[in-house]
């Protein structure tokens, strides 16, 4: 199974960019990569996903290295909302199923 | 409705209890999930159901039972369970397991076994 490598921590302030950096070398060829986040006494939620090229949502964008080997997710105008555990997943093959694997994550502070 | 809703919000049982986790989702859905998250780790997947079928069971102790009985809720029974079980017990869907497909989480429920 692919695997993906993380900061633990990062800090931002208020209204700057804030670019989280994720590392998967062992990628395949298909694999999607995938973030969610998890607010503080939260379930997980989807921020996005993408496969070769980079994409946009209201949420973020992902920029993905052209040798697919890491990813950068931006969060544009990071606001005291955006303090959460930002994981970088991998999808693994498990029979006729796929599972994510997730990463350990990134703790992102905001200051105000 | 892009809800998936967990019941109980807090669980406190003994190691002779039994109890369920309940989990409700009214989007469609037809991947349904169980994930246990321990303090400061990330989410570890337990089961998938699939169509209502257990597809994924990633070697979860027997004392986890899971149950789909419709396409809309899933359980988690719980028997026997032991205090390092104590974890947020996560429940997802999704419209189907495949590589692009987003999941929703519940709020989980906060299990404390003593």
């Amino acid at each position: 199974d692919a695997k993906t490598t993380q900061p633990n921590s990062m800090e931002s302030n208020e209204e700057e960019p804030v670019h989280l950096p994720c590392n998967h070398s062992t990628i395949s060829g298909t694999d999607y990569i995938h973030w969610y986040r998890q607010l503080p006494s939260q379930g997980p939620e989807y921020v996005i996903h993408g496969l070769t090229s980079n994409v946009n949502n209201r949420m973020a964008s992902l920029a993905i290295a052209e040798d697919r080997k890491s990813s950068t997710l931006i969060l544009h105008r990071a606001t005291l909302r955006d303090a959460a555990v930002y994981y970088c997943i991998l999808p693994s093959n498990a029979g006729n199923n796929r599972k994510l694997i997730w990463g350990l994550g990134t703790s992102l502070a905001v200051n105000p | 409705d892009t809800e998936v809703t967990q019941t109980p919000k807090h669980l406190v049982m003994g190691m002779t209890n039994k109890k369920s986790l309940k989990c409700e989702q009214h989007m469609g859905h037809r991947a349904m999930y169980w994930y246990k998250q321990k303090a400061k780790k990330p989410p570890e997947l337990m089961f998938v159901y699939s169509y209502e079928k257990l597809s994924i069971n990633e070697s979860v102790p027997s004392r986890f039972s899971p149950e789909c009985p419709n396409s809309s809720l899933l359980n988690l029974h719980l028997h026997a369970l032991q205090p390092e079980d104590s974890a947020l017990y996560l429940c997802a869907s999704s419209r189907g397991t495949g590589a692009t497909t987003e999941a929703f989480f519940g709020q989980g429920t906060r299990l404390t076994v003593v």
